[in-house]
C-alpha cells in the first residue's frame, strides 16, 4: 500500500524558516521523481518544486525560486522542502506527490494528505 | 507562462452527466491530467494522458482533448462525485507544471 506522509508544518513568522518532510512507503522511492505542490486557503493548486530520482535535477516555481530548496534522501525514503524567507502568501497546505514514469509530462500519481504551513506574525 | 482556464463551478442533478472544461492555447497538443480533491483527503488522479483511467477510477469518468479545450466527463453523477477538479499540464517552455484554477462540482 502506497503511503506518502508529510510532516513539519506549523506556524512561523514572516521571514522565518521551516523544513517539511515527506516519508514514502509502498514503492521504491529512489525510482520516482517527486514534487511539492501547495494549496493556499480558498485557492487552487500550485506546483512548487520538483526533484529527479538522483537529486541532480531540480526545478522551482517562480514564486519560491531562491527561497525554497528541495532535496531527498533515498536511503531514508524521504523528500524534503527547506523553506526560508517565508512570506504570508506562502501560507498553504503543502502536498508531496510522486510522478508517474520518468518524463516531465507524466501525471502526479500518488499524493500525501498534506501539511499546513501558516506564516503569520 | 501557460494558463489553464476552468469554470469555477459546475452543477448537475444526480444521474446526469457533468462536463468540466479546461481551456488553454493549443492544449490539444499536450497531455492533460485531471485530479479530484475532496476535503480532508489526499488528492486523487482521476484521468491521465487525456483519457486514461487509473485503476480504481470508475468507468463513468472519461476525458477528451482537442484544439483549445480539454474536457473531463463524469456520467451518471452521484453524491460521491462532489469535489473540486483540477486539470494539469507540463509547460515545456517554462519548465513548470501548471494547474487550472479548479472547478467545484456540485450534485444538486
Amino acid at each position: 500500500q502506497v503511503q506518502l506522509v508529510e510532516s513539519g508544518g506549523g506556524l512561523v513568522k514572516p521571514g522565518g524558516s521551516l523544513r517539511l518532510s515527506c516519508e514514502v512507503s509502498g514503492f521504491i522511492f529512489g525510482d520516482y521523481y517527486m514534487s511539492w505542490i501547495r494549496q493556499a486557503p480558498g485557492k487552487g493548486l500550485e506546483w512548487v518544486s520538483y526533484i529527479s530520482t538522483s537529486g541532480t535535477s531540480k526545478f522551482y516555481g517562480d514564486s519560491v525560486r531562491g527561497r525554497f530548496t528541495i532535496s531527498r534522501d533515498n536511503a531514508k525514503n524521504t523528500l524534503y522542502l527547506q523553506m526560508s524567507s517565508l512570506r504570508v502568501e506562502d501560507t498553504a497546505v503543502y502536498y508531496c506527490a510522486s510522478l508517474y514514469g520518468s518524463g516531465t509530462a507524466t501525471p502526479f500519481d500518488y499524493w500525501g494528505q498534506g501539511t499546513l504551513v501558516t506564516v503569520s506574525s | 507562462s501557460y494558463v489553464l482556464t476552468q469554470p469555477p463551478s459546475v452543477s448537475v442533478a444526480p444521474g446526469e452527466t457533468a462536463r468540466i472544461t479546461c481551456g488553454g492555447n493549443n492544449i490539444g497538443s499536450m497531455s492533460v491530467h485531471w485530479y479530484q480533491l475532496k476535503p480532508g483527503q489526499a488528492p486523487l488522479l482521476a484521468i491521465y494522458y487525456n483519457n486514461e483511467r487509473p485503476s480504481g477510477i470508475p468507468e463513468r469518468f472519461s476525458g477528451s482533448n482537442s484544439g483549445n479545450t480539454a474536457t473531463l466527463t463524469i456520467n451518471r453523477v452521484g453524491a460521491g462525485d462532489e469535489a473540486d477538479y483540477y486539470c494539469q499540464v507540463w509547460d515545456s517552455s517554462g519548465d513548470a507544471w501548471v494547474f487550472g484554477g479548479g472547478t467545484k462540482l456540485t450534485v444538486l
